[in-house]
């Protein structure tokens, strides 16, 4: 158990649709990475959050958005969904005051998209 | 971030050691190299990371060449569970440090 808990882990909803993703980091990390992992492209970085402020994007379409709460939690909205969003969506995080090398991943949430 | 080229697979047999190759001839002096894996159907699990000493860890081992072009994981004897996709990332120390994941290393092990 990496301590990084994300919800829901599977989510099957239509094309079109909005959905909403959450990520709760492990306690007393400040840094919330999203990637995206398709079948195709492998893990893309999506973007990243450190301590409610955005710090790095990566390769994020402009449908999706994210954000992190001063609870430290962090959501991932995906809009205006497509077929090719049908992947699965890990949170990570760090401690990245003091850097040890090493994030902590969730388990993922399987979006499927019909 | 400098990329890194990995076998696409390799096979081992149960409880003899494993050494996953990576090659990274455009390492810059201020790039960690750390390896991830992962297990079928779970997140990336961090295993070792290291700049230029070898690093030895409960997990594995990593050995770093001299000029730093290239190094190794290790893994001393390999069990089941170690069936995974074994990534080698490099990371700027000055870099927001997230994780640039390439194909990684498919790890089969035998009985």
């Amino acid at each position: 158990d990496s301590g990084v808990t994300q919800t829901p882990k599977h989510l099957i909803t239509a094309t079109g649709q909005r959905v909403t993703l959450r990520c709760s980091p492990r306690s007393g990390d400040l840094s919330v990475y999203w990637y995206q992992q398709s079948l195709d492209q492998g893990l893309q970085f999506l973007i990243q959050y450190y301590n409610g402020e955005e710090r790095a994007k990566g390769n994020i379409l402009e449908r999706f958005s994210a954000q992190q709460f001063p609870d430290l939690h962090s959501e991932l909205n995906l809009s205006s969904l497509e077929l090719g969003d049908s992947a699965l969506y890990f949170c990570a995080s760090s401690e990245q005051r003091v850097w040890t090398g090493e994030l902590f991943f969730g388990e993922g949430s399987r979006l499927t998209v019909l | 971030d400098a990329k890194t080229t990995q076998p696409n697979s390799m096979e081992s047999n149960e409880e003899e050691p494993v050494h996953l190759p990576c090659n990274h001839s455009t390492i810059s002096g201020t790039d960690y190299i750390h390896w991830y894996r992962q297990l079928p159907s779970q997140g990336p699990e961090y295993v070792i990371h290291g700049l230029t000493s070898n690093v030895n860890n409960r997990m594995a081992s990593l050995a770093i060449a001299e000029d730093r072009k290239s190094s190794t994981l290790i893994l001393h004897r390999a069990t089941l569970r170690d069936a995974a996709v074994y990534y080698c990332i490099l990371i700027y120390s000055g870099s927001a440090r997230q994780l640039t994941f390439g194909s990684g290393t498919q790890l089969t092990v035998l009985p």
